[in-house]
């Protein structure tokens, strides 16, 4: 069954440092999707993408966030300089339909310890 | 703020009988509803997905929708040990291409099925 897969499963990282979280879709998927939950919290939407391009973002994606499709199999999730607050378990989805009803596929998840 | 509001329990049931967890929402334009399971430290799993009002069953899972009263519900019956985990109850809040699966979520209802 095709999945979604994440690395780094665990990544463990001082403040002010720069993390790449990375993620590859399932292969014909057209949305693909970062979420965060910290520990004991609510699961959040940061930023959805389509056809190469952010179609929406959350207020918690500021300026230290990025996406990044760069070889068309990869989707990756940029923290330039992260905080103690970026600490939590960020989710990969994607969605292959064209309909709003498609399910959305999460990967296992990557969680970020900023120190 | 669009939110999506659970009991979070812990709820707890004795083995074979039924679970029912609630939810409510605030946003009426919503139109997608989904119950996800979550064992701790995984991903969220879809169980069930509910687009429109009344029920809907697969197998030991009944989804109901009221969009009248923002109302949706997940029963399980016969509940089994493995059932244990915490359920997320999810809307989707359409942008206005009505293309996007932006999910807000619920904190989640922490079930506890006993043998």
């Amino acid at each position: 069954e095709p999945e979604v897969t994440q690395t780094p499963s665990h990544q463990v990282t001082q403040m002010g440092q720069e993390v790449i979280l990375r993620c590859v879709p399932i292969s014909n998927h057209l949305y693909f999707y970062w979420y965060r939950q910290i520990l004991g919290q609510k699961v959040e939407f940061l930023v959805s993408f389509y056809n190469n391009e952010i179609s929406e973002k959350s207020e918690i994606f500021d300026d230290q966030f990025s996406v990044e499709r760069p070889d068309g199999s990869n989707f990756t999730l940029k923290i330039r300089s992260t905080k103690l607050e970026d600490s939590a378990m960020y989710f990969c989805a994607s969605r292959g339909s064209l309909i709003l009803t498609g399910e959305l596929f999460f990967g296992e998840g990557s969680r970020l310890t900023v120190l | 703020q669009k939110e999506v509001e659970q009991n979070s329990g812990p709820l707890s049931v004795p083995e074979g009988a039924i679970a029912s967890l609630n939810c409510t929402y605030s946003d009426r334009v919503s139109q997608s509803f989904f119950w996800y399971r979550q064992y701790s430290g995984k991903s969220p799993e879809l169980i069930m997905s509910i687009y429109s009002n009344g029920d809907k069953e697969d197998g030991r899972f009944t989804a109901q929708l009221n969009k009248a009263s923002q109302y949706v519900s997940l029963l399980i019956r016969d509940s089994q040990p493995s059932d244990s985990a915490t359920y997320l109850c999810a809307v989707n809040i359409p942008n206005n291409a009505g293309n996007n699966r932006k999910l807000i979520w619920g904190l989640g209802t922490s079930l506890a099925v006993n043998p």
